[in-house]
């Protein structure tokens, strides 16, 4: 089936230390990949995405690669602030290329990410 | 505030009881998903609606039912509760299915304790 693993957390980082959470993902077909955040008391939001293999998805300072030959999409920083601290959930679709009015996202279990001064 | 709303918030209610989550989607938006969010199962994707016919389902339980009315708001019925059902709800929605954008709308939620 379809289905997204992340590497389990809680991932504690000191401010600037660079940051890798791990995504992976087993898919039919040509799934679009996505890097949802939520932060305390709120819903998620789409943090960024990447619809085909070997884009690069960004947004505030974090980035991830649609690797496809790895099934992986990985998120990535440079540089964490405490602001970051969050819980991060890796999720694909697989109906965002083909149009229409069905579809939804499987996300993985989420990573909390909690970022010391 | 992403424009979802979610009510209530919070509710504590016994085992073998009947509760109504009530969801309104962003102004706009057709398509409206509920998620169970639980800390060993994770985001759960239950059920899809677009402009008021259902149109994905998940892991949806046979106690639980949803729909989507004419104004487009939604409701999540849960019955005959368990102690398992313990969870935060979240609504979301989209303009379309996730083939528009890819992007949904969150809701923040509504946190169902069963005791």
């Amino acid at each position: 089936g379809n289905s997204v693993t992340q590497m389990e957390g809680p991932v504690t980082l000191s401010e600037e230390a660079f940051l890798t959470i791990n995504c992976t993902y087993t898919a039919t077909g040509y799934p679009s990949l996505f890097w949802y955040v939520q932060y305390p008391g709120e819903g998620l939001q789409l943090l960024l995405k990447a619809t085909k293999a070997d884009d690069k998805g960004s947004n505030k300072g974090f980035e991830a690669t649609y690797r496809k030959e790895t099934t992986s999409f990985h998120l990535e920083k440079g540089s964490v602030q405490v602001s970051d601290s969050a819980v991060y959930f890796c999720a694909l679709s697989l109906y965002m290329n083909y149009g229409g009015s069905q579809g939804n996202l499987i996300f993985g279990k989420g990573t909390k990410l909690s970022v010391k001064p | 505030d992403s424009g979802v709303t979610q009510t209530p918030k919070h509710l504590i209610t016994a085992t073998g009881q009947r509760v109504t989550l009530r969801c309104s989607p962003r102004s706009g938006d057709l398509s409206v998903y509920w998620y169970q969010q639980s800390l060993d199962q994770g985001l759960q994707f239950l059920i899809q609606y677009y402009n008021g016919e259902e149109r994905a389902k998940g892991n949806i339980l046979e106690r639980f039912s949803a729909q989507q009315f004419p104004d487009l708001h939604s409701e999540l019925n849960l019955s005959s509760l368990e102690l398992g059902d313990s969870a935060l709800y979240f609504c979301a929605s989209s303009v379309a299915g996730v083939a528009g954008t890819g992007e949904l709308f969150f809701g923040e939620g509504s946190r169902l304790t069963v005791l």
